[in-house]
Order: structure tokens, then sequence, then C-alpha cells
């Protein structure tokens, strides 16, 4: 089955910086991937996602690029602010158990100001 | 249109002890999920349903069941409940595939 592999496990930038998470996965067959972030005793909200026939998708300071190649994906954000500091977790699509989606372990991301 | 709607939010359970979380969305979705979530870890699937009367395991069934008598009500049976059960739960909802829709989660302690 799918596993999904998300890297680093945290991340501290400072207030204008960028960050950047990277996943990696396993399932060929796997053709969606959101990102979600989920504060601190809330659910997880999804912030963007990107199909296998998509390679980039921007939104505003967030982005997300797809290697179908090489199986990996990634989030940007770039001129973080404080308020960006949450959980980030990725996910890719399984076309086992009903479509479900399978997560990474998370990035605690920390933007200080 | 309430989304995904979760009850109860938090439970104290003793050991041995039943119960059953409450899941109920009004998306008429036919996808439902139940995860659960540990202190810094990713979510893991318990179960899943593609339509009412289809209920199937994810990854980490054992100690839970599930029914899917409506499309919009997906219930998680805990049986003997053990600590190991400590965990956040959510229940999501979506349209198979793509994007999913997460419940506000219940927090579940197991002593």
């Amino acid at each position: 089955g799918e596993n999904v592999e998300q890297h680093p496990s945290t991340l501290s930038v400072q207030e204008g910086d960028s960050a950047v998470i990277k996943c990696t996965y396993s399932d060929s067959a796997s053709n969606y991937f959101p990102w979600y972030k989920q504060e601190l005793g809330k659910r997880p909200q999804l912030i963007i996602d990107i199909r296998s026939n998509v390679g980039e998708k921007k939104d505003q300071r967030i982005a997300v690029t797809l290697n179908k190649t090489a199986k990996h994906f990634s989030l940007h954000i770039t001129e973080t602010q404080p308020e960006d500091s949450a959980v980030y977790f990725c996910a890719a699509n399984s076309n086992q158990a009903g479509t479900a989606l399978i997560f990474g372990k998370g990035t605690t991301l920390s933007v200080s100001s | 249109n309430a989304g995904v709607t979760q009850t109860p939010k938090f439970r104290i359970l003793k050991i041995g002890q039943s119960m059953t979380l409450q899941c109920t969305q009004d998306m008429n979705h036919n996808y439902m999920y139940w995860y659960r979530q540990d202190p810094g870890m990713g979510l893991k699937l318990i179960y899943y349903s593609v339509g009412a009367g289809i209920t199937d395991k994810g990854e980490v069934p054992n100690g839970y069941n599930v029914s899917r008598s409506t499309t919009e009500d997906f219930p998680l049976r805990l049986e003997l409940a053990a600590p190991s059960q400590t965990s956040v739960y959510f229940c999501a909802s979506g349209t198979g595939g793509e994007t999913q829709y997460f419940g506000p989660g219940t927090r579940l302690l197991v002593l």
C-alpha cells in the first residue's frame, strides 16, 4: 500500500523567511496530494492540494510542487508570519482503502518574530 | 450547513468499558472515514465507508467496529477499551479520492 514520508519533523524560521516541507510517496497510482494545517487542539484544515496532471500550484503565499517521476512533492511558504506556526501534514490518496488519504507524520513549523 | 460534526468532544473511559463515537455529515458525501491521531503523529485510518451499508477496514481496525446505515451517519464503536486506544479520533467525509473534510475530533482517554 501507499507510504508517505515527510521531512523535516520540525522547522524553525524567522518571520519573513521561506519554509519548505518535503514529502515522498511510494504508490505511483496515487494522483491527489493535499496539504493540511493543524493548529493545536483543532481539526486538520486543507490549505492547498495538487493533482498528478499538474506540476505546480500556487495560492498567495503558499505553493506546492509535484515531481511524479521522483514521487515527491513539496510545500513552499513564502514571507512567513507568526500565524503560520502550526503542524503541517502532507498526504496522498490510496487507490485501496476507499481512496482514503495516507498521511505523513507531520512537520511542526515555528515562525518567530 | 454544519459540515462534519462529532460527539462527544471529550470522554474518559475505564479499561474494559465500551462507547460509541458519533459522526454526522450534511454534505451528502458517500465516502466517510475514521482516523486516529496519536501525539506527535499523523493520522491513521481505522475504518472507511464508500456508501450506506458498505464498510471496510483501514490500517488500524483492531478493537473497533463501524456501521453505516445512512449516508449521513458513521458511528465508531469501541469494545473493551484499552489504554492503547487513548487518542484523538477524527471523522472525515468526501466525494472519493480527493478533498476530505474533517470533523472537530473526539479526545478519548482510557484509564
